[in-house]
């Protein structure tokens, strides 16, 4: 069974750095892009990014390429999503999911919150 | 960016009967390979999205057959021919075509 287990929630300050995890199981993790998406309180998806385990190629969207890094280890199946200085406007719910053309499998999301 | 518009954003439904949502897209999801990669999600509220289609229109397993998926180009449609009360939700739009992927901007569904 394929399976995306994100980290727990997490409140930061503005300025803080984080990076939220997403393991996958019941798959071949190095053979599927897994992609990054932000939903902001009440707000619609947005896709964010993208990378592939087996050779970490990475794709980002405009609106988050130099925001976030997105990254992947592959002995232990994960992928990462990181913030080198988060801003309030970061408070979101964060997904990870299964795919490069589609996304077939989701995480739990990960809330995010930054408040001073 | 590709711009996906949906329409309606909200749509009040009577139990048992039938919805439709459209979804364009700026620019043919048609991709090279021949394949048209456009896919519908249902959020249901408090959940992770959820994959309901996908190639316009292949409905996933376990997704209820009154769901269904159709258009080519630019303009696509998820119908729901008897909506009941685990329809209620936000259903989403996305083109998989093009760089960067992008999401319509979802459709409310709830009961009348």
């Amino acid at each position: 069974e394929v399976q995306l287990v994100q980290s727990g929630a997490e409140v930061k300050k503005p300025g803080e750095s984080l990076k939220i995890s997403c393991k996958a199981s019941g798959y071949r993790f190095t053979s599927f892009w897994i992609g990054w998406v932000r939903q902001m309180p009440g707000k619609g998806l947005e896709w964010m990014g993208i990378i592939y385990p087996g050779d970490s190629n990475t794709r980002y969207s405009p609106s988050f390429q130099g925001q976030v890094t997105i990254s992947a280890d592959k002995s232990i199946s994960t992928a990462y999503l990181q913030w080198s200085s988060l801003k309030a406007s970061d408070t979101a719910m964060y997904y990870c999911a299964r795919g490069m053309t589609t996304l077939d499998y989701w995480g739990q999301g990960t809330l995010v919150t930054v408040s001073s | 960016d590709v711009e996906m518009t949906q329409s309606p954003l909200s749509l009040p439904v009577t139990l048992g009967q039938p919805a439709s949502i459209s979804c364009r897209s700026s620019q043919s999801l048609v991709y090279s390979d021949g394949n048209t990669y456009l896919n519908w999600f249902q959020q249901r509220p408090g959940q992770s999205p959820r994959r309901l289609i996908y190639k316009v229109s292949n409905r996933d397993s376990g997704v209820p057959d009154r769901f269904s998926g159709s258009g080519s180009g630019t303009d696509f449609t998820l119908k729901i021919s008897r909506v009941e009360a685990e329809d209620v939700g936000v259903y989403y739009c996305m083109q998989g075509t093009h760089w960067p992927r992008t999401f319509g901007q979802g459709t409310k569904v709830e009961i009348k």
